[in-house]
Parts: structure tokens; C-alpha cells; sequence
């Protein structure tokens, strides 16, 4: 059974760091072809794809916030991590930790965690 | 960035109805692979999304066959038949063909 849950600070200031914490189970991230993505909701831009990673360590970006990026994982521990430098209010958002293999896009997700940020 | 234009927005469907939610790419979905990467999603109320269909038309395990996809090129749709109270929700397409991957903004299924 795939679970995914993701954890982070809730709350914080405009121009802080946002890390997230991923931690899976039910596949490994050694495993060809395994990747684990970062997606966000908010109600002002829908949906939207932030990174992946996959299990050979290739990452990628959305380009739009590229600069504010960087993916890392855990592969001992089942966990994955997202860092957005720079947090705006406009980064507000329920940010979810996805599942994604090279035939089934996003096929498990986790519950999500919301972020706000705010002075 | 590839805009994909979902319609209608809201869908107001009886129960046992059927429902078909449109979504229309800016640019060709054709992966220079061959492969078509436009996918739909649905969120039920207090929910994630949750994958439905992959590739256009192939079923993600344990998605009944009431759900049917199809389309190419730009064009896309996906047809629930006998809609049961636990369709309702909002549907998402999502594309991968180009980069960066983006979702359509939602169609909201809902009872008449």
C-alpha cells in the first residue's frame, strides 16, 4: 500500500525559507523508474507542479520558480524534501507530496499540508 | 507556458446521467515519442486528487470503466455514464508532454 505524508512549519514570514518533509511508504525511491514530485493548490493559481525527483537523483524544476528551488532525498529513510527560499504571501498554498513513476503520472498523493505565509 | 482551457466550469448532472468535461490544449499534446501525455484527475470535496485516466484513455487501476477518456492533438474529453453520488467533485486535466507540466483550472461536477 503507497502512503505518502507531508509535514512542515504551517506558518511563516514573508522571505523565510519553507522546507517540507515527504515520508513515504509502500515503494522505494531505489527502484527504477520511481520518482516523487511537489504539487500546490491555491485558490488563486489552481494547481500547480513544482519539482520532481527521480530515482537516479535527476531533478526537475518548473522553470517559473526554478531560482527558488531545490529537491533533495532520503532513500535510507523513504523521504523526499522540498526547499522554497524567498516565500511570498503569494506562496500561500496546501503543498502536496505526489508519487509519480514513468507509466502512471502522479498516481498516489498525500494528504497535503497548507502553508501560509504572513507578517 | 501550455494553457489547457477546461469547459465547462460547472456541470450540474442528475444521478444515472451522463457528464463529459472538455479540456483544450494551446499547444499539440504529441510528444515527439509518439506519446500523448494528458491526463485527468478528480478531487472529491476534502480530498487530493486522485489519478482517473492516463495517456488520454487508459483507466488507473481500480477507476471504474464508467469513466472514459479520448482526444488527441489539442482536444480532449472525458465522459462519466452513470454518474454516482461519489463522481462529484472537480476534474483536472494535466499535461506533461511539455514543460513544465500544467493543469487545467477544474470543472465542478455537481447534483442537479
Amino acid at each position: 500500500q503507497v502512503t505518502l505524508k507531508e509535514s512542515g512549519p504551517g506558518i511563516l514570514q514573508p522571505s523565510q525559507t519553507l522546507s517540507l518533509t515527504c515520508s513515504f511508504s509502500g515503494f522505494s525511491l531505489n527502484t527504477y523508474g520511481m520518482c516523487v514530485g511537489w504539487i500546490r493548490q491555491s485558490s488563486g493559481k489552481g494547481l500547480e507542479w513544482l519539482a520532481n525527483i527521480w530515482w537516479n537523483d535527476d531533478k526537475y524544476y518548473n522553470p517559473s520558480l526554478k531560482n527558488r528551488l531545490t529537491i533533495s532525498k532520503d532513500t535510507s529513510n523513504n523521504q523526499a524534501f522540498l526547499k522554497i527560499t524567498n516565500m511570498d504571501t503569494a506562496d500561500t498554498a496546501t503543498y502536496y507530496c505526489v508519487r509519480h513513476t514513468t507509466g502512471t503520472p502522479f498516481d498516489y498523493w498525500g494528504q497535503g499540508v497548507m502553508v501560509t505565509v504572513s507578517s | 507556458d501550455v494553457v489547457l482551457t477546461q469547459t465547462p466550469v460547472s456541470l450540474l448532472i442528475s444521478l444515472g446521467g451522463q457528464a463529459s468535461i472538455s479540456c483544450r490544449s494551446s499547444q499539440s499534446l504529441v510528444h515527439s515519442n509518439g506519446n500523448t501525455y494528458l491526463h485527468w484527475y478528480l478531487q472529491k470535496p476534502g480530498q487530493s486528487p486522485q489519478l482517473l485516466i492516463y495517456q488520454v484513455s487508459n483507466r488507473f487501476s481500480g477507476i471504474p470503466d464508467r469513466f472514459s477518456g479520448s482526444g488527441s492533438g489539442t482536444d480532449f474529453t472525458l465522459k462519466i455514464s452513470r454518474v454516482e453520488p461519489e463522481d462529484l467533485g472537480v476534474y483536472y486535466c494535466l499535461q506533461r508532454t511539455h514543460n513544465p507540466d500544467t493543469f487545467g483550472a477544474g470543472t465542478k461536477l455537481e447534483l442537479k
